[in-house]
C-alpha cells in the first residue's frame, strides 16, 4: 500500500513558470525525500527533510514539511524543460528502514 | 566514482519460468534496497539487505527473494514468473539504509513475462 499520495498526478505549465506538487502521508515519518525520475529510469534523490524541518532549500528546490497535516509540499521554481519528469515523495514507514513511495507526479514543461 | 549497475537491463522470460536480476552498489555503499514499477501500482518495496542480511521485506509473495554477497553485491529472484510479474525492477544504494541517506538508484531492469 502506498504511503504518500501526491496531487496533481500529472502538471504542464509553461517554461519560466513554477512548478508545486503536493504529497500526503498516513502515519508518523523520521523524514521525508523526494525523488526525480526521467521516462522509465532509475531515480534521482533530490532532498531530504527531517521531520523537525519546516522548510529546506536546494537550488530551485524548495520543499516544506507539516507534520501536523502529514503534507509536504515540491516547488520547483522558473523551471525548465529538463525538468520535465516524475516526481515522487517517499516517506521512512515509522523509522523502518525501507522507503514507501507515492505514486508521483508528473510534470511536463513546455517551452 | 562508478553509479549503480544492474544487470541485465531488458529481459524476456515466459510464465513458470525463474529469473535473476543482479545489482552492483555504489563502491563503499552496504545497504542495497530493490523495488518493483509498475503503471498499476506504482513503485514498490521488496527488500533491503545490509551487510548480507535482510533487514526488511515487503508484502510480496515467497516467489521473490534475494541475497547479498560480501561486496555488497546483490540478487534478486523470482521464481514461477507471472504475467504480473512484468515490471521495471529498481535497486538502490546508500551508505547504512534507505533512511535517512540519500539512496542512488540503478537504471533497471525491465522484465517481460509472456
Amino acid at each position: 500500500s502506498q504511503q504518500g499520495e501526491e496531487d496533481p498526478q500529472a502538471l504542464s505549465i509553461q517554461e519560466g513558470e513554477n512548478a508545486t506538487m503536493n504529497c500526503s502521508y498516513k502515519t508518523s515519518i523520521n523524514n521525508l525525500q523526494w525523488y526525480r525520475q526521467n521516462s522509465g529510469r532509475g531515480l534521482v534523490h533530490l532532498i531530504l527533510i527531517r521531520s523537525n524541518e519546516r522548510e529546506k532549500h536546494s537550488g530551485r528546490l524548495r520543499v516544506t514539511l507539516d507534520t501536523s497535516k502529514k503534507s509536504s509540499s515540491l516547488l520547483i521554481t522558473a523551471s525548465r524543460a529538463a525538468d520535465t519528469a516524475s516526481y515522487f515523495c517517499a516517506t521512512d514507514s515509522q523509522g523502518a528502514q525501507k522507503l514507501v513511495f507515492g505514486q508521483g507526479t508528473r510534470l511536463t514543461i513546455n517551452p | 566514482k562508478a553509479g549503480v549497475t544492474q544487470t541485465p537491463r531488458y529481459l524476456i522470460k515466459t510464465r513458470g519460468q525463474q529469473v535473476t536480476l543482479s545489482c552492483s552498489p555504489i563502491s563503499g555503499h552496504r545497504s542495497v534496497s530493490w523495488y518493483q514499477q509498475t503503471p498499476g501500482q506504482g513503485l514498490q518495496f521488496l527488500f533491503e539487505y545490509f551487510s548480507e542480511t535482510q533487514r526488511n521485506k515487503g508484502n510480496f509473495p515467497g516467489r521473490f527473494s534475494g541475497r547479498q554477497f560480501s561486496n555488497s553485491r546483490s540478487e534478486m529472484n523470482v521464481s514461477t514468473l507471472e504475467l504480473g510479474d512484468s515490471a521495471l525492477y529498481l535497486c538502490a544504494s546508500s551508505l547504512s539504509g534507505p533512511t535517512p541517506y540519500e539512496q542512488y538508484f540503478g537504471p533497471g531492469t525491465r522484465l517481460t513475462v509472456t
